[in-house]
């Protein structure tokens, strides 16, 4: 079946725009989580969503960084004023929420790569 | 709070060689641990999962690892290794005791076989 997919693949913005990032997990999971991967490093933890709520977003770094699920499916993170240090690429998994909880496997889509000019 | 260390960020091997990637991990509770591997131009799968019983688990394409709870380490192993296995390597974390999901990755080993 498809996989966890992510768009755009790549985007490219200027310092202080906004931008948003798209996540189509895996259908019928109920578990999406956002990473950030920067170059050199292994994914960092960024937010948890449980259905449509945030079960878990520890990880955001500062308040410019927020994420939707609302209808329990798809999910975007948005980034505002943008800064050259949230240059990355933004991983979305999705896993699913039968026993196991945090053993489930966790599917990680292609990523975005985001470049702040 | 949870933190992971893999010690070797690259190997090269010839095929037919032995691998074994290091990775230990801080944390005062009980962990579940994973091997992720990322081939080039691909995302990120599972290569293996521990929660419990056996420390040795075998995963996906021959790979192995152990986990040795006095060591906080969780080596993964392959006895010959192919030209295919090239990619990059991540050991993985969660908190098994407080159910919390998200993963502490380590930085990766990169390994490159040579024909």
């Amino acid at each position: 079946g498809a996989g966890v997919s992510q768009t755009p693949s790549n985007k490219v913005t200027e310092k202080g725009k906004y931008v948003e990032l798209r996540c189509d997990p895996i259908s019928g999971h109920t578990a999406l989580y956002w990473y950030r991967q920067s170059l050199g490093q292994g994914p960092e933890f960024l937010i948890y969503f449980q259905g449509t709520g945030a079960a878990d977003d520890s990880g955001l770094p500062n308040d410019r960084f927020f994420a939707v699920r609302p209808e329990g499916s798809v999910s975007t993170l948005k980034i505002q004023r943008t800064e050259r240090g949230d240059s990355a690429v933004y991983l979305c998994a999705s896993s699913s929420s039968l026993s196991g909880g945090a053993r489930n496997e966790q599917f990680f889509g292609p990523g975005t790569r985001l470049t702040v000019l | 709070a949870q933190s992971v260390s893999q010690h070797n960020h690259h190997v090269i091997l010839s095929e037919a060689a032995s691998l074994e990637l290091g990775c230990n991990y801080s944390y005062g509770g009980t962990v579940n641990l994973f091997w992720y591997v990322q081939y080039p131009g691909q995302h990120l799968q599972l290569l293996l999962k521990y929660f419990s019983g056996d420390p040795l688990v075998k995963g996906i394409k021959g790979f192995e690892a152990e986990f040795i709870k006095s060591k906080f380490s969780f080596n993964l192993r392959k006895p010959s290794v192919q030209w295919s296995d090239t990619a990059e390597y991540f050991c993985a974390v969660n908190a098994q005791d407080t159910g919390r999901r998200a993963l502490t990755f380590g930085s990766g080993t990169r390994l490159q076989v040579q024909p």
